[in-house]
């Protein structure tokens, strides 16, 4: 079945650190791809997302390219700042069913 | 403001005793959703509905139910909560349920004494 693996975190990083979170995906055909941003207390928002091999996704300074040959959506961001803090979720959709989504990687950044 | 309203925000509860958390949004979407978010698990969908009347399982539905009576609102039931149910929910709705954006509310955190 579709599937969204996302590296384990925390992940704590200084401010202006470079940022890296990784994903990969199982799923036949083609999924959209998404990476979603949920703020302390807050719910979920969608960050970028991706819909065919090759797009790539940007927002808000952090960036992810939709990798069909090694089924990966990794997030990046050249500079993180503190306000980046969050959880993020990594997360598919095809069409006619459910997002799917990783399980979450805590960054935090100090300053 | 385009938004998804939760209510409530907090909850504290004892086994068994029926409970409903509300989940309202105002943009005029076909899809809504229900998710739990456990440390750990990150999200699982637990309900979903495409429209009107048309609800279906998710990945964890046992031990809720849902409606949809009308477009706007999709509420979720625990006819008789238990520990196991202690969890953050949130709700979520979409255009069409397809590949477009998910808007999510803020949140239930409910604790199952």
């Amino acid at each position: 079945g579709n599937s969204v693996t996302q590296m384990e975190g925390p992940v704590t990083l200084s401010e202006e650190a470079f940022l890296t979170i990784n994903c990969t995906y199982t799923a036949t055909g083609y999924p959209s791809l998404f990476w979603y941003v949920q703020y302390p207390g807050e719910g979920l928002q969608l960050l970028l997302k991706a819909t065919k091999a090759d797009d790539k996704g940007s927002n808000k300074g952090f960036e992810a390219t939709y990798r069909k040959e090694t089924t990966s959506f990794h997030l990046e961001k050249g500079s993180v700042q503190v306000s980046d803090s969050a959880v993020y979720f990594c997360a598919l959709t095809k069409a006619g069913t459910a997002l799917i989504f990783g399980k979450g990687t805590t960054l935090s950044v100090s300053s | 403001e385009a938004q998804v309203t939760q209510n409530p925000r907090y909850l504290i509860t004892v086994t068994g005793k029926k409970l409903t958390v509300t989940c309202s949004q105002n943009m005029n979407h076909e899809y809504m959703s229900w998710y739990r978010q456990d440390p750990g698990l990150g999200l699982r969908q637990i309900y979903y509905s495409m429209n009107v009347e048309v609800t279906d399982k998710g990945d964890v539905p046992e031990g809720y139910k849902v409606s949809r009576k009308e477009k706007r609102n999709f509420p979720l039931i625990l006819e008789s909560p238990s520990p196991n149910q202690t969890s953050l929910y949130f709700c979520a709705s979409s255009l069409t349920g397809g590949r477009e954006k998910l808007f999510f509310g803020s949140g239930t955190q409910l604790s199952v004494l």
